[in-house]
């Protein structure tokens, strides 16, 4: 059963569009990250999330954290070929089998 | 980055072989993992370690070992490859709990 579900899973546009991507989930977590990966490398730490309803800023790029803190969403204004790279959120969930799980990833290709 | 380094970072290997990849830290956290990364699973956990000589079991930790002798040092072995153990592996550390992991380059393995 995947405990992240991520969406879409691949997604390409051009140059100047913005663009919403999703992180969805039944359970509950105490945090949720976003990570960037390029090709031959390993995931880049983005953004931590943690509190119900919580936005973040980087730069174009906006994250946001479900009220219930079962989802999140990554919104990124006027792509740049630059954004071209695996989106990975992962979730982490408290308590006695505290464990951080990992969605499968959403391939992000910005063209020129 | 700087604060972990993966070896090797490419290898092919036969099948029914031996396998031992090391990752070596210079951040003294106290936590390091090994994921593996495979199209249409996501990055799953291996096995991690909470301190020297102190290992657990994660999610796919079938057909792998690892040993924890110093602090900076964490191996993970194929005791006998298999080609479902082909994958690209990544190590990752924390300072402490899952939150937060900072990974290291990868390594691509191959088991033909």
């Amino acid at each position: 059963t995947q405990l992240l579900e991520q969406s879409p899973q691949f997604l390409s546009i051009q140059e100047g569009e913005n663009l919403t991507v999703y992180c969805n989930s039944s359970s509950v977590f105490s945090s949720l990250q976003w990570y960037r990966q390029e090709p031959g490398e390993g995931p880049v730490l983005l953004v931590t999330v943690v509190t119900g309803g919580e936005v973040k800023k980087l730069k174009r790029l906006t994250f946001q954290f479900g009220d219930a803190r079962k989802d999140s969403s990554l919104h990124i204004t006027a792509a740049q070929p630059g954004d071209t790279g695996l989106y990975l959120c992962a979730g982490f969930i408290t308590g006695a089998n505290s464990k951080l799980t990992f969605g499968k990833g959403i391939t992000l290709s910005v063209r020129p | 980055d700087a604060g972990i380094t993966q070896s090797p970072r490419h290898k092919v290997t036969e099948t029914g072989t031996p396998v031992t990849l090391r990752c070596h830290q210079t951040e003294n956290h106290r936590y390091m993992y090994w994921y593996r990364q495979d199209p249409g699973h996501g990055l799953r956990l291996i096995h991690y370690s909470y301190g020297v000589k102190d290992t657990d079991k994660g999610e796919v930790s079938d057909g792998y070992s690892v040993s924890r002798s110093k602090t900076e040092d964490f191996l993970l072995t194929l005791e006998s490859a298999t080609s479902s153990q082909t994958s690209v592996y990544f190590c990752a550390i924390t300072p402490d709990g899952f939150i937060r992991p900072f990974f290291g380059q990868g390594t691509r393995l191959t088991v033909v």
